[in-house]
């Protein structure tokens, strides 16, 4: 069964500039979960899609968006980068999200984002 | 308001040595708990998990603890190998949210 990939894995681009990252779930996967890794700061959590409904959403500004399609496969828009979303964005996918293991989510690669 | 805590940001063990990492929690509906393991460039990789009914479980050389009643667990390794150095992270979920992680601890096995 192939893992969760993300493209591209690397990205640079300037302020103000915007992009997209996508991502493609394990097959069978319905719940697709974003997360931005910075140095010292974890894994921080974007937001969740079910279905293709956004069911949870963490605490960043709305320059941050999702959208998942009826093949589970997602993508997340950054609008105006700022220096500081120079980060590594992290998509995971799990079956559900109705408890116990249903809510392991197994990880892709990540996409390594650079803003000059 | 930081649902998962990893106090210890880093941890150097000797090869051959337990290495034990610890994770507390505040939010008593958490009722599933899972530690993941993170190379450089890399996602995390899934490594075990435990469910709230039970107290201890193990995979190999590694062992997850779980006190509900102090609302802490605990990973250890044994023995520790330097293949085994990387940031570890505790996460915790609970019905219909999404994962909670702490920010990590970095384990260096020195061989």
């Amino acid at each position: 069964k192939a893992g969760v990939t993300q493209t591209p894995r690397y990205l640079i681009k300037t302020r103000g500039q915007q992009v997209t990252l996508s991502c493609s779930p394990i097959s069978g996967h319905r719940s697709v979960s974003w997360y931005q890794q910075t140095p010292g700061q974890g894994l921080q959590f974007l937001f969740e899609y079910f279905s293709e409904t956004q069911r949870n959403k963490g605490n960043f500004p709305g320059r941050f968006s999702g959208r998942q399609f009826s093949n589970s496969r997602s993508e997340m828009n950054v609008s105006t980068l700022e220096l500081g979303d120079s980060a590594l964005y992290l998509c995971a996918s799990s079956l559900t999200t109705s408890g116990g293991a249903s809510n392991e989510q197994f990880f892709g690669p990540g996409t390594r984002l650079t803003v000059l | 308001d930081q649902q998962v805590k990893q106090n210890s940001p880093s941890l150097s063990v000797q090869e051959g040595r337990i290495s034990i990492l610890n994770c507390d929690y505040t939010n008593s509906m958490f009722d599933y708990f899972l530690w993941y393991k993170k190379y450089p460039a890399e996602g995390p990789t899934f490594l075990i998990s435990i469910s709230s009914i039970k107290d201890k479980n193990e995979d190999g050389r590694f062992t997850v603890f779980l006190n509900k009643s102090a609302k802490h667990l605990s990973l250890h390794i044994v023995p520790s190998q330097p293949g085994d150095s990387a940031v570890y992270f505790c996460a915790a979920s609970a019905i219909n949210t999404p994962l909670v992680f702490g920010k990590g601890t970095r384990l260096s096995v020195i061989a």
